[in-house]
């Protein structure tokens, strides 16, 4: 089956910088591959989701690169903010009927 | 409009009971799916359904725990004979179609003693 490696897992960065947070995948059938942010005792939001077709997306400060030929694909946050701190989780997902394969998770702290 | 509902949020069980989540899919998302967000294992795939139709099984942990949908809206996760091991947050989600977006629900923690 699917399998999803996040890096970093822990991220700390200034406000105001960038942060990028990279993922691999293993299944190349995958052709989905959302972004997810979560709060503390909150369920996952989507940020951002990017279909194979696509090499690039970008939604104001957010955008997902994707290289299918190395399968991996990438978050970048421009102009951290403080609300930006939060669990950030990447995921996968073939065209099939079946559930999203998680990364393990990256922890963004936007320092002051 | 509404999202994804999840009742109860909290749940604390002894060892050896049985538990019903409830999750209130998005009017109109045919796609309902379960996940379960634990420390050791992360965001885990548990089931999903189509419709009131569930195809495979086999991702969740044991026979203990089943999932039914009725009416093509609400879908509760039954947990039977708890273990301290089934301590999780279980989330739903639901998608207009299952190749269509994932909108997750705020969770049920369940802690069982």
């Amino acid at each position: 089956g699917e399998n999803v490696e996040q890096h970093p897992s822990t991220l700390s960065v200034q406000e105001g910088d960038s942060a990028v947070i990279k993922c691999t995948y293993s299944d190349s059938a995958s052709n989905y591959f959302p972004w997810y942010k979560q709060e503390l005792g909150k369920g996952p939001q989507l940020i951002i989701d990017i279909r194979s077709n696509v090499g690039e997306k970008k939604d104001q400060r957010i955008a997902v690169t994707l290289n299918k030929t190395a399968k991996h694909f990438s978050l970048h946050i421009t102009e951290t903010q403080p609300e930006d701190s939060a669990v950030y989780f990447c995921a996968a997902k073939t065209g099939g009927a079946d559930g999203l394969t998680f990364g393990k998770g990256t922890h963004l702290i936007i320092q002051p | 409009g509404a999202g994804v509902s999840q009742s109860p949020s909290n749940k604390v069980t002894e060892k050896g009971k049985d538990v019903e989540l409830r999750c209130d899919p998005i009017s109109g998302h045919t796609a309902l799916y379960w996940y379960r967000q634990s420390l050791g294992q992360g965001l885990e795939f548990l089931i999903y359904f189509q419709g009131n139709s569930a195809p495979d099984k086999s991702g969740l942990p044991s026979d203990r725990f089943s999932a039914e949908r009725t009416g093509g809206s609400v879908s509760t996760l039954t947990i039977q004979r708890t273990q301290q091991e089934d301590s999780a947050v279980y989330l739903c989600a639901s998608s207009l179609d299952l190749q269509e977006t994932q909108y997750f629900g705020p969770g049920t923690r369940l802690l069982v003693l």
